[in-house]
């Protein structure tokens, strides 16, 4: 069945960078757009961005342009997320979904708490 | 950026009984609409899509409707499994914008 495992939580000081990973099985991982997605804690959901692993296409939503860099490892079937100069808005839980539009199959989430 | 607008914000319901959560879009969306589940402590999970497709083993006391701006999600015979914070998405066009969420619990 398909599942996207991701990374454990994080703590993080204000300024540094995170990076989180998301290892799909079940699937042919470069059939699939994998999106990221944050919940700020109790509030809704934002998507974040896209990647196509494979080719590597991205689609960003402006809001998160320069904070994330999405990547994958086609050879693992793993998607990365990397957030930088961290703030205490980056707190939150970040989930990798599949999908390009219905996000069919969503990853466990990583709660990031950016703290000194 | 369309704008999603949700509602109820929360809701009380009866064992049994069915109920409706709406989703307003700023701008027609072209039924390009997904409804998600979130229960406590999980991670969201996809109910509906297209507006009113079922995902793969939703029950079908779950639905949806809508088209053009107006969406709904009916929940039949509600059952204490549905204890959950529901939330739309409108993917018609980038960036994919979620509701606020409507939190729904049992009377």
């Amino acid at each position: 069945q398909v599942k996207l495992l991701q990374s454990g939580a994080a703590l993080v000081k204000p300024g540094a960078s995170v990076k989180m990973s998301c290892k799909a099985s079940g699937y042919t991982f470069t059939d699939y757009w994998v999106s990221w997605v944050k919940q700020s804690h109790g509030k809704s959901l934002e998507w974040i961005g896209e990647i196509y692993p494979n080719s590597g296409a991205t689609n960003f939503n402006e809001k998160f342009k320069g904070k994330a860099t999405l990547t994958v490892d086609k050879s693992t079937s793993t998607a990365y997320m990397e957030l930088s100069r961290l703030t205490s808005e980056d707190s939150a839980i970040y989930y990798c979904t599949r999908g390009m539009g219905p996000l069919d199959y969503w990853g466990q989430g990583v709660m990031v708490t950016v703290s000194s | 950026d369309i704008q999603m607008t949700q509602s109820p914000a929360s809701l009380s319901a009866s064992l049994g009984e069915t109920v409706t959560i709406e989703c307003r879009a700023s701008e027609d969306i072209y039924n390009g609409l997904a409804w998600y589940q979130q229960k406590p402590g999980k991670s969201p999970q996809l109910l509906i899509y297209n507006a009113n497709s079922l995902h793969t083993g939703v029950p079908s006391r779950f639905s949806g409707s809508g088209s053009g701006t107006q969406y709904s999600l009916k929940i039949n015979s509600l059952q204490s499994e549905d204890v959950a914070s529901y939330f739309c998405q409108q993917y018609y066009d980038y960036p994919f914008t979620f509701g606020s969420g409507t939190k729904l619990e049992i009377k």
